[in-house]
Parts: structure tokens; sequence; C-alpha cells
């Protein structure tokens, strides 16, 4: 079955305890990108890759870092987490390039507190 | 200015109405549309795409754009209540995503 997996689902953690969430997929998609969707707010990109080893700042990258070592794995990492990075967070893969018009295929979403 | 924007919610239609959500968007250069419908507490899921202008209908959807005027508009008729979410506007060149429209179907 095609899909985006992140893990954990859920996470309560202290401030400035690293932290990270992983992303996968099995579709062989070039594309991968993180959101973070706050209330009111809508969905926030926060990196997006475009292959291997090619990652890009999105619109929210502050305390954030990312890394694109195989095609399949895309996991967000937090330094030092902050209260402000409490949030939903969903990992997204698409075929082909950034212009392409294919959709986007959504992970199940990440719960994180931040204490 | 946003690169994409709806009309703000929350939008409440009575059961077997007509929803009608508007997107604005400010790349002309766009290309393709996106409406994701996103449950509560659940990830986006894609409803409808659309690259042309004019309509495009699938089922009780129809996605109408005007590439002109810069705006793409989902219409959902014969509202039923497991139609209630939030609907996501995204336009494909930026990969950006508008803020959403929230729709309550009342019984």
């Amino acid at each position: 079955e095609a899909q985006v997996t992140q893990n954990p689902r859920y996470l309560i953690t202290v401030t400035g305890k690293k932290l990270t969430v992983t992303c996968s997929q099995n579709m062989n998609h070039e594309y991968m990108s993180w959101y973070r969707q706050d209330p009111g707010l809508g969905l926030r990109q926060i990196y997006y890759s475009m292959n291997v080893e090619v990652t890009d700042k999105g619109d929210v990258p502050e305390g954030y870092k990312v890394s694109r070592k195989e095609k399949r794995n895309f996991p967000l990492i937090l330094e030092s987490p902050s209260p402000n990075q409490t949030s939903l967070y969903f990992c997204a893969s698409m075929r082909g390039a950034l212009l392409s018009n294919q959709p986007q295929h959504f992970g199940d979403g990440t719960r994180l507190s931040i204490l | 200015q946003k690169e994409v924007e709806q009309n703000s919610g929350p939008l409440s239609v009575p059961e077997g109405a007509i929803a009608s959500l508007n997107c604005t968007y400010s790349d002309r250069g766009s290309q393709s549309f996106f409406w994701y419908r996103q449950y509560s507490g659940k990830s986006p899921e894609l409803i409808m795409s659309i690259y042309s202008n004019g309509d495009k209908e699938d089922g009780r959807f129809t996605a109408q754009l005007n590439k002109a005027s810069q705006y793409v508009s989902l219409l959902i008729r014969d509202s039923q209540p497991s139609d209630s979410a939030t609907y996501l506007c995204a336009v494909n060149r930026q990969l950006s995503f508008g803020a959403g429209t929230t729709v309550t179907v009342r019984a």
C-alpha cells in the first residue's frame, strides 16, 4: 500500500530536549516536505526536498533541521525544542519536481507538545 | 499579500444545500490547483484537481477555475453532514496552501 509514514504520532517532551520525527514514503517520490499546522494559520511549510541531498527552507524553517540521505526518508529534527514549536506536523511526498502537476500525499500527522 | 487566500469561515450550510468555497492566488504562472479535505485531527486528502479554465465535476463536487481572475472555487452540491470538514486550497507552483475554510453541514 502506497503511504507516507510518520513516527511518532504523539509526543510530549520538554524544552531543550532534542527530538526527531521520522518520515518515510514507499512511492519512490522525488519531492518531500514538512508542514506545521496551527489553528487559524493553516498549513505552513517548514522545509522541502526536491531529491536526495537537496533540501531548502520553506516559510517557517527557524528551529528545525532536515536531512535527505535516502530518497524514502526525510526526518525532521528539533535540536532544542521550545514551546512555540508545539503543533501538528505533517510530512508529505509528491511524484516529480517542484513544478509537477501532481498532488501531495500526506502522512497521518505528528502531534508535538513541548512543555 | 498571502500567496493563497481563502474566504474566511466558518461556513454553515443546511443539509442538502450548496456550499461554495473560494480561493484566490497571487502567482499568475500557476498551472495546477487542488482542493484537499481535512477532517479534524486527520491529514489532508485530495478531493479535486483542476488545470484548465472552466468547470470540472466529480460527483457532488465541482471545481471552477478562472486563471485570468486568479481564482479557483469549489462547490459542494447536496451537502451532507459527512462533508463537515476544513477545505484547503493548494496552488502547486508554490506548493502553497490557503489557511482553509471550515464547513459545517447542519442536519
